[in-house]
């Protein structure tokens, strides 16, 4: 079974920085992308990275490029999102999704991250 | 960047109606298309990828079609099980963009 598991959400300052993680198992993590995925509170979805399978190419959305950085250890089955100078409106649930020849047929079920003083 | 223009943004409906959502890409995207179901408090689920191929599992009362810049997702009759936010999602190029939702309400 697919089970994909967040982890490291949680409360942080403006202008900090949160390290969040999603455990895979069930799969071959290392011939998959994996994506990271957030919403908003009461908003809609919005796709923040993606990271190939063997970790040499990544992709971002405008709003955090330059500030978060995704990476992935295949040893591990462990896909990271590293976020720096996190703002409020960062704050949103974080999914890690999986991206077959599509995306995303599997999803994590999050992990809430909160930027407020 | 291809923006994803989702419409309507809600809808009330009944058991039983017609119901049908749109989304007009900003460019060209093939059929590089899926549209998602989300309901409150739950995770995201792909019900349609390549804009017109159910996934498993899914009822036939879902159907997607279209290409290029025109998409459609309709649910033929409408059951209770199916209130709830619909996303589509275009995968052509990155970044990746999500239409902005339909919520589909009980009327």
């Amino acid at each position: 079974e697919v089970q994909l598991l967040e982890s490291g959400g949680g409360l942080v300052q403006p202008g900090g920085s949160l390290r969040l993680c999603c455990a895979a198992s069930g799969f071959t993590f290392s011939i998959y992308a994996m994506s990271w995925v957030r919403q908003a509170p009461g908003k809609g979805l919005e796709w923040v990275s993606v990271i190939s399978s063997g970790g040499d190419t990544t992709h971002y959305a405008d709003s955090v490029k330059g500030r978060f950085s995704i990476s992935r250890d295949n040893s591990k089955n462990m896909l990271c999102l590293h976020m720096n100078s996190l703002r409020a409106d960062d704050t949103a649930i974080y999914y890690c999704a999986r991206e077959e020849s599509t995306p995303f047929d599997y999803w994590g079920q999050g992990t809430l991250v909160t930027v407020s003083s | 960047d291809i923006q994803m223009t989702q419409s309507p943004s809600a809808t009330s409906a009944s058991v039983g109606d017609r119901v049908t959502i749109t989304c007009r890409a900003s460019q060209g995207i093939s059929n590089y298309l899926a549209w998602f179901q989300q309901k409150p408090g739950k995770v995201p689920k792909r019900l349609i990828h390549a804009a017109s191929s159910l996934e498993s599992g899914v009822p036939s009362r879902f159907s997607g079609s279209g290409s290029g810049t025109e998409f459609t997702l309709t649910i033929s009759s409408l059951q209770p099980e199916d209130f709830a936010t619909y996303y589509c999602l275009q995968h052509n190029s990155y970044p990746l963009t999500f239409g902005g939702g339909t919520k589909v309400e009980i009327k």
